[in-house]
């Protein structure tokens, strides 16, 4: 397996369009999450969901931020309208229950 | 509610330990585990502790739990340059909903 996959690596984009990030989970995991680094704040949880559906979806920011699985497959992160704050390190990670999480390399957004 | 804390910053100089210490809440986590990251990279599983274990040794690495105090350390025996990364700890939280919660990490300075 190639591991978590996210996608773009890089993301560049002006204060206001939609932002999309992508993530391919680890084949045979039931558990996906999407966290978000800054300096400031560390390592936040935005959302996890278990077998693609959404557990937990408190730590998403705002109404701006949206998460969808609609497969055990594929999973998205969407930002409507960006704003420069929303500037991060997004990543994704997969597990199966109890067992170790694996990482994607992340996304790095700067919304400008 | 869940909250795990990690001091921001311990430098140390080459050949000497290095303690990483952790605080969790949910005295119901399962597993407590130890991640890294380096520059540039997402997190990497270091090591994991069972809740019923008090110790566990892995190579350099020794990982300390007290339950009572919910107080979780790593530490790096013979700290190589290597070695500078920053270091998260995470719990299980919720048992079996599987949500997995990272410390603030910490920045592991290793001089020369």
């Amino acid at each position: 397996d190639a591991g978590v996959i996210q996608s773009p690596r890089h993301e560049v984009t002006e204060m206001g369009q939609e932002v999309t990030l992508r993530c391919k989970p680890i084949s045979g995991h039931n558990s996906l999450f999407w966290y978000r680094q800054t300096m400031m704040r560390g390592l936040e949880l935005l959302i996890y969901f278990n077998n693609n559906v959404p557990i937990d979806d408190s730590g998403m920011p705002e109404d701006r931020f949206s998460a969808k699985m609609p497969n055990a497959s594929f999973s998205t992160l969407k930002i409507q309208p960006s704003e420069p704050r929303d500037s991060a390190v997004y990543f994704c990670a997969s597990r199966f229950t109890g067992g170790e999480a694996f990482f994607g390399q992340g996304t790095r957004l700067t919304v400008v | 509610g869940e909250d795990v804390e990690q001091s921001l910053f311990l430098s140390v100089r080459e050949g000497d330990s290095s303690v990483i210490n952790c605080t969790y809440t949910d005295s119901s986590s399962t597993y407590l585990y130890w991640y890294k990251q380096e520059p540039g990279a997402g997190l990497q599983l270091l090591t994991y502790i069972f809740s019923n274990m008090d110790m566990k040794q892995d190579q350099r690495l020794t990982v300390l739990l007290n339950k009572k105090d919910k107080h979780l350390s790593l530490r790096i025996a013979d700290t190589q340059t290597g070695d500078s990364a920053i270091y998260f700890c995470a719990e299980t939280y919720g048992g079996a909903t599987n949500k997995l919660i990272f410390g603030t990490g910490t920045l592991l300075a290793v001089q020369p």
